[in-house]
């Protein structure tokens, strides 16, 4: 059971948006803390997508957005792709478990 | 070229120790603090540890504290992970990433060693 919850899976067609929410408490995201996304393709290791809420790393394409409310943030993609065919994590600090926390992981499937 | 490559993976018996290596290149390793953060078959991405970019302070998960043991030295830009009294569920792919001071995100991440504990 991760601290922070997603949707284990989401789809949607070529050309498409989808949003992946990412839900904490008042221990984590709702405490004020960055929430940060994270891509995995398969059989790859993670890559930044998304930090500190809203910020794309050099490279990442503006179909990719970042939001953040009260205790829980989105990731937005538009115009998908084949190959935004990946898994998706958010991330956060958690002042309980003093450390870093991690979604449980959205699985994106390109229709 | 921003780059971290992690070594000392395989297979060992529960109750082992093995101690993992991450080598870093293409930037100032001491600016900058790091973390382990590990992903069982198949599972999430969890957070393991975070050191410090002198290596004074260190985090831990709940899951691991007491048994990893994280540090790094900087005069061979290179980050460790000591783990001892080794669990089958502590099996997974093991990954350093490079962090921020004044945040917990990574923006750099090694492929990965594998660890596999028996039974």
């Amino acid at each position: 059971q991760s601290v922070l919850t997603q949707p284990p899976s989401v789809s949607g067609a070529p050309g498409q948006r989808v949003t992946i929410s990412c839900s904490g408490s008042s221990s984590n995201i709702g405490a004020g803390f960055d929430v940060h996304w994270y891509q995995q393709l398969p059989g790859s290791a993670p890559k930044l997508l998304i930090y500190v809420n809203n910020n794309r790393p050099s490279g990442v394409p503006d179909r990719f957005s970042g939001s953040k409310s009260g205790s829980s943030a989105s990731l937005a993609i538009s115009g998908l792709q084949a190959e935004d065919e990946a898994d998706y994590y958010c991330q956060s600090y958690d002042n309980t478990v003093s450390g870093s926390v991690f979604g449980g992981g959205t699985k994106l499937t390109v229709l | 070229e921003v780059q971290l490559a992690e070594s000392g993976g395989g297979v060992v018996q529960r109750g082992g120790s093995l101690r993992l290596s991450c080598a870093a290149s293409g930037f100032n390793f001491d600016d900058y603090p790091m973390h382990w953060v590990r992903q069982a078959p198949g599972k999430a991405l969890e957070w393991v540890s975070r050191i410090s970019w002198d290596g004074t302070t260190t985090k831990y998960a709940d899951s691991v504290k007491g048994r990893f043991t994280a540090s790094r030295d900087n005069n061979k830009n290179s980050l460790y992970l000591e783990m001892s009294s080794l669990r089958p569920e502590d099996s997974a792919v093991y990954y350093c990433a490079k962090g921020f001071s004044l945040n917990w995100y990574c923006d750099v991440w090694g492929r990965g060693t594998l660890v596999t504990v028996s039974s």
